[in-house]
């Protein structure tokens, strides 16, 4: 079944903790992307990446790391976690530029920072 | 940077009639105008877009107009039914560095009352 997976899908840490959300895709995708969802805000984007070894900044990506060592993993990293990364964040794949095409959404991660 | 406004933030109508909503966006080189539904607890799935070079599109019972000179699209759904309950979030795509990516909409919590 083509689908993004994502882990864990529920998370609760305390501010500092090192943490990754992991993000895998079985579609041969090239683009891969985070966002994160905030009430009232919608939808915005984190990270995103081309291909791999190519990555960007979105609009929010203060606090946030990412790599792109193969083309079917694109794990997003909170190096020092604070209370203001509480959301939900989903990670989406598509083949060729997200911009243009149907992006895959995995089914969220709800994060909790203490 | 690119702005998408979308209105209204809640919607509620009774099961068989049409449900309308409306997004903005700034910036005129955008080409590219997807809508995703986001069912409780999922992740956002398109339900269909629009491409710059076209006014209207139809799917069964959803449609997307798109006014380019005016800088608004819009989706109807007609005949609605209790799954069409859902948040539905508007995008209009923008040029990055790397290539296009999305700006999403706030979104809209539409609930059908049987």
């Amino acid at each position: 079944e083509a689908q993004v997976t994502q882990n864990p899908r529920y998370l609760i840490t305390v501010t500092g903790k090192k943490l990754t959300v992991t993000c895998s895709q079985n579609m041969n995708h090239e683009y891969m992307s985070w966002y994160r969802q905030d009430p009232g805000l919608g939808l915005r984007q984190i990270y995103y990446s081309m291909n791999v070894e190519v990555t960007d900044k979105g609009d929010v990506p203060e606090g946030y790391k990412v790599s792109r060592k193969e083309k079917r993993n694109f794990p997003l990293i909170l190096e020092s976690p604070s209370p203001n990364q509480t959301s939900l964040y989903f990670c989406a794949s598509s083949l060729g530029e997200g911009g243009l095409n149907e992006q895959f959404f995995g089914p969220g991660t709800r994060l909790t920072v203490l | 940077g690119e702005n998408v406004e979308q209105h209204p933030s809640t919607l509620s109508v009774q099961e068989g009639d049409s449900a309308v909503i409306k997004c903005t966006y700034s910036d005129s080189a955008s080409n590219y105008f997807p809508w995703y539904k986001q069912e409780l607890g999922k992740g956002p799935q398109l339900i269909i877009d629009i491409r710059s070079n076209v006014g209207e599109k139809k799917d069964q019972r959803i449609a997307v107009t798109l006014n380019k000179t005016a800088k608004h699209f819009s989706l109807h759904i007609t005949e609605t039914q209790p799954e069409d309950s859902a948040v539905y979030f508007c995008a209009a795509s923008i040029r990055g560095e790397y290539g296009n990516k999305l700006v999403f909409g706030a979104g809209t919590i539409l609930r059908v009352k049987s």
